[in-house]
C-alpha cells in the first residue's frame, strides 16, 4: 500500500531554515511527481510547489521562489523541501502529496504524508 | 484570503442533503479540473473528488461533484455523523503566480 511518512516536528528561530523529509513507500518513487502542501493553524491548505523525482525538475508557487528547494533522494525514495529565512508566518503543518499521475503530471493529490509541524518563533 | 470562494460553514441533520459550492475565475474553475478534499480532525486532507465528478474508488457515492462555469459544488446525501470534516475545493490556475489555489474551507457540521 502506498504511504508517505514524513518527518518529525520542528522548531525553529526565525532567519534560520527548515529541512522536511517524505519517505515514499508501495509504489515505484520516481514515477509520480511529489507536492508540497501548507497548512498555517486554523487556515487552509496552500500549495508550494513540486518535484518530479525521476528528473529532479521542479516548479515552485511564486511565493515561495527564492526560499524553497525541493530535492529527492532516489536510492531512498525520499523527497526533501527545505524553507530558508524562516519568519513567524510560516509557522504551519507541512504536507507533502503524491500526484496521481503515472510518469505524467496529473494535477491530483491522492496520498498525502501525516504531516509535520514546524513552528518558527524566537 | 483565499483564490477560491467557499461559504466558512455549512450544516445538516443525518440523512440530509448539503451541498458545498466553490466559486473562481475562469484563469481557475472556468478553464480546469475542481478537486475536493475532505479533511477529519487532526488528520491529513484525503482525495473525495477528481476531475470535477470523479470519486476515488473507496469514497462512497453518497459524494458528488459538479462543475458550471466558473463554479463548483460538493454534494452529500444521506449525511452521517462521520461526515463532519472541512472540506476544501481546488483548482489548477493558468495565472504565472499561482499553480495551485485552493478554497478556504468549509467546517460541516452534523447535527
Amino acid at each position: 500500500q502506498v504511504q508517505l511518512v514524513q518527518s518529525g516536528a520542528e522548531v525553529k528561530k526565525p532567519g534560520a531554515s527548515v529541512k522536511v523529509s517524505c519517505k515514499a513507500s508501495g509504489y515505484t518513487f520516481t514515477g509520480y511527481y511529489m507536492h508540497w502542501v501548507r497548512q498555517a493553524p486554523g487556515q487552509g491548505l496552500e500549495w508550494m510547489g513540486w518535484i518530479n523525482p525521476n528528473s529532479g525538475g521542479t516548479n515552485y508557487a511564486q511565493k515561495f521562489q527564492g526560499r524553497v528547494t525541493m530535492t529527492r533522494d532516489t536510492s531512498i525514495s525520499t523527497a526533501y523541501m527545505e524553507l530558508s529565512r524562516l519568519r513567524s508566518d510560516d509557522t504551519a503543518v507541512y504536507y507533502c502529496a503524491r500526484d496521481s499521475g503515472e510518469y505524467q503530471f496529473a494535477g491530483t493529490f491522492d496520498y498525502w504524508g501525516q504531516g509535520t509541524l514546524v513552528t518558527v518563533s524566537s | 484570503q483565499s483564490v477560491l470562494t467557499q461559504p466558512p460553514s455549512a450544516s445538516g441533520t443525518p440523512g440530509q442533503r448539503v451541498t458545498i459550492s466553490c466559486s473562481g475565475s475562469s484563469s481557475n474553475i472556468g478553464s480546469n479540473y475542481v478537486y475536493w478534499y475532505q479533511q477529519l480532525p487532526g488528520t491529513a486532507p484525503k482525495l473525495l473528488i477528481y476531475r470535477n465528478n470523479q470519486r476515488p474508488s473507496g469514497v462512497p457515492d453518497r459524494f458528488s461533484g459538479s462543475k458550471s462555469g466558473t463554479s463548483a459544488s460538493l454534494a452529500i446525501s444521506g449525511l452521517r455523523s462521520e461526515d463532519e470534516a472541512d472540506y476544501y475545493c481546488a483548482a489548477w490556475d493558468d495565472s504565472l503566480s499561482v499553480h495551485v489555489v485552493f478554497g478556504g474551507g468549509t467546517k460541516l457540521t452534523v447535527l
